[in-house]
């Protein structure tokens, strides 16, 4: 199964409402990344959270991880329709030289 | 240039057809990525270069892929022989060093193989 698994698959909210996102792994890591992929083609990235930390913020954005349980969330705070995308966890694993993605979930902002 | 780039945007070509892709990563970049992505699915990791050569070419499904890079730049993932499901976005991500670092990611390449 995947290193990195998102949950939910699929979320739709109102616009103005905070979204959140969770990521589990199944091996240690040096950080984990999240990245936003609009129709499908280029992603791009969001916050990288190193695996001695715990929480980080960037704008209306909040990561945290918990290493003991191998997982992350990420929370968008005040969704905006322009936040519509796919998010993806990436794991930079210890001794391997790649990122391992998860399968995203889909964000869908309702006006 | 600024970005990562990455031609053709799309390509359709018919069963049995051999296709290149091309990848030119951010300037300074050494290391360089292929992921390939089916629709409404995850990123599926392909091969990694460090300069010119392959450490980890682990992801290629079959023989019919190769990729190679040149001159510690630009890349080209070459399909032999296409396949209908081949047909995927080709994604091409450039970083300044191999690990912990931010991957910046090219348009993408659109395949179909009819």
């Amino acid at each position: 199964s995947q290193q990195g698994e998102e949950d939910p698959q699929a979320l739709s909210i109102q616009e103005g409402e905070n979204a959140t996102m969770n990521c589990s792994y199944k091996t240690s890591i040096n950080n984990l990344q999240w990245y936003r992929q609009n129709s499908g083609r280029g992603l791009v990235h969001l916050i990288l959270i190193r695996s001695n930390e715990r929480e980080k913020h960037s704008g209306r954005l909040r990561v945290t991880l918990d290493t003991s349980k191998k997982s992350s969330s990420l929370l968008i705070t005040a969704s905006r329709a322009a936040d519509t995308a796919s998010y993806f966890c990436a794991t930079d694993v210890s001794g391997a030289q790649k990122l391992v993605f998860g399968q995203g979930t889909r964000l869908t902002i309702n006006p | 240039g600024a970005g990562v780039s990455q031609s053709p945007s799309n390509k359709v070509t018919e069963k049995g057809k051999d296709v290149e892709l091309r990848c030119d990563p951010i300037s300074g970049h050494t290391a360089l990525y292929w992921y390939r992505q089916s629709l409404g699915q995850g990123l599926e990791f392909l091969i990694y270069f460090q300069g010119n050569s392959a450490p980890d070419k682990s992801g290629l499904p079959s023989d019919r892929f190769s990729a190679e890079r040149t001159g510690g730049s630009v890349s080209t993932l070459t399909i032999q022989r296409t396949q209908q499901e081949d047909s995927a976005v080709y994604l091409c991500a450039s970083s300044h060093e191999p690990t912990g670092r931010t991957q910046y990611f090219g348009p993408g390449t659109r395949l179909l193989v009819l």
